[in-house]
């Protein structure tokens, strides 16, 4: 079974500073994909990046952008200039691939409370 | 808004009782995935359905079941409750295609007492 651990159940960051969130997981496939879901306190699951593992570029979206290490099993997450409004839990994911089409449920870590200092 | 609908947003219920949650996928979604977060378990993937059919499960009690409707639509059925099952629970849903992506509801917070 594939296993996310996220080994920083909270983190503190100034406001305009650069935070990197830390994701391992692992796989015996080589076709998944990567995810990272923020929840603010409204509860509501949002995906702030994604990464297919086939693709060795990574990901970016605008302040948000991910190291892939493929070989590594690891997926961090850097938030650059952070905001206020990144305050949230962060959770990092794994989707498997099904040999026959179509894609497995979400696998995710425990997730990293992110504090955003003003 | 995701497009996701899940009905009630809480519910307070007794152990012993039975529940069940409903979810509206978004448009044109064919699967529909139930999570649940409670604070000791995290985050986890109950079950998923496919154009009303039954495709993955995972740590799912076997006092809850599932399933999908012709119009789409998905019940979580919750049943001999216990405190332990206080938790939120997520419908997501995504396009037969599409793997890179699942939306999520606002989820459904349970309490049992």
């Amino acid at each position: 079974a594939q296993t996310v651990t996220q080994s920083q159940p909270e983190m503190s960051v100034q406001e305009a500073e650069t935070v990197t969130l830390s994701c391992t997981y692992d796989t015996s496939e080589s076709d998944y994909y990567l995810f990272w879901y923020k929840q603010p306190p409204s509860r509501q699951m949002i995906l702030v990046i994604r990464q297919e593992a086939y693709k060795q570029q990574n990901a970016t979206e605008n302040r948000f952008s991910v190291n892939f290490q493929k070989a590594a099993k690891s997926f961090s997450l850097k938030i650059s200039d952070s905001q206020l409004g990144d305050a949230a839990m962060y959770f990092c994911a794994y989707r498997g691939v099904f040999s026959g089409g179509g894609a497995d449920g979400l696998t995710f870590g425990k997730g990293t409370h992110l504090i955003i200092q003003p | 808004d995701s497009g996701v609908t899940q009905t009630p947003k809480h519910l307070i219920t007794a152990t012993g009782q039975r529940v069940t949650l409903r979810c509206s996928p978004r448009s044109g979604d064919l699967s529909v995935y139930w999570y649940q977060q409670s604070l000791d378990q995290g985050l986890q993937f109950l079950i998923q359905y496919y154009n009303g059919e039954e495709r993955a499960k995972g740590n799912i009690l076997e006092r809850f079941s599932a399933q999908q409707f012709p119009d789409l639509h998905s019940e979580l059925n919750l049943s001999s409750l216990e405190l332990g099952d206080s938790a939120l629970y997520f419908c997501a849903s995504s396009s037969r295609d599409s793997y890179t992506e699942a939306f999520f509801g606002q989820g459904t917070r349970l309490t049992v007492v």
